[in-house]
């Protein structure tokens, strides 16, 4: 079965380090979105992709980068990373303009 | 600028009684979607019900109904016959169309934690 699946599901990190988490699907759908979720306020957009070498800025995407080098995959990559930044991460996908999104299963950041 | 509000940060409902999750929206799009998610304590984010805005009958999936009112921009979920299962966080959500893309977005609400009682 087509799936989302997100890499880890778990991750400890110290401030200053670069982390990236991975996210990928096989829906093969165009569209593929990265957000964060704190207590108080629901999900925000991080950064999204509407296909292969695309990408844009969401609502809260300073100290965050991705890139799309393929279909399926998304990753999302923290610069250096920071204790504000310790959160859930989500990813996204989904086929067109009209379709709903499909969301992966989470990953847990922790940043000491 | 879109916005999705939820003002039932936490509900207690019996079981077997229906609830209703209020949302609100604001946009200026003529046409927009509408989604609610559900996220139990195991944290995945499941999709439940969409309305497109142009949609003339409210959405119906199994229990779940969205009570669609354009023109007072609302879109409550409508839970019948509620079950231990349902106790979750619901998020309300909006998916914002740019006329520039093909592509869109979704913007959140900041939830409703939904509780039920046996």
């Amino acid at each position: 079965d087509a799936e989302i699946t997100q890499s880890p599901r778990h991750k400890i990190t110290e401030t200053g380090r670069q982390v990236t988490l991975a996210c990928h699907q096989t829906w093969n759908h165009n569209n593929m979105f990265w957000y964060r979720q704190d207590l108080g306020h629901g999900l925000r957009l991080i950064h999204y992709s509407y296909g292969v070498q695309d990408t844009n800025k969401g609502e809260v995407s300073d100290g965050y980068s991705v890139s799309r080098s393929n279909t399926e995959d998304l990753p999302l990559t923290l610069e250096s990373a920071a204790s504000s930044q310790t959160s859930v991460y989500f990813c996204a996908s989904s086929e067109g303009a009209q379709e709903t999104q499909y969301f992966g299963p989470g990953t847990r950041l922790l940043v000491l | 600028a879109q916005k999705i509000t939820q003002t039932q940060p936490g509900m207690f409902v019996q079981e077997k009684e229906a609830v209703t999750l209020d949302c609100t929206y604001d946009t200026s799009d003529q046409s927009y979607g509408l989604f609610w998610y559900k996220q139990p304590s195991s944290g995945e984010m499941i999709f439940l019900i969409y309305q497109g805005s142009y949609d003339e009958q409210n959405a119906t999936e199994g229990r779940y109904s969205l009570n669609f009112q354009k023109a007072r921009k609302s879109a409550n979920l409508v839970i019948s016959a509620s079950q231990l299962g349902d106790s979750a966080m619901y998020f309300c959500a909006m998916r914002e169309t740019s006329w520039y893309s093909s592509a869109s977005k979704i913007i959140f609400g900041s939830g409703t934690r939904l509780s039920i009682r046996p």
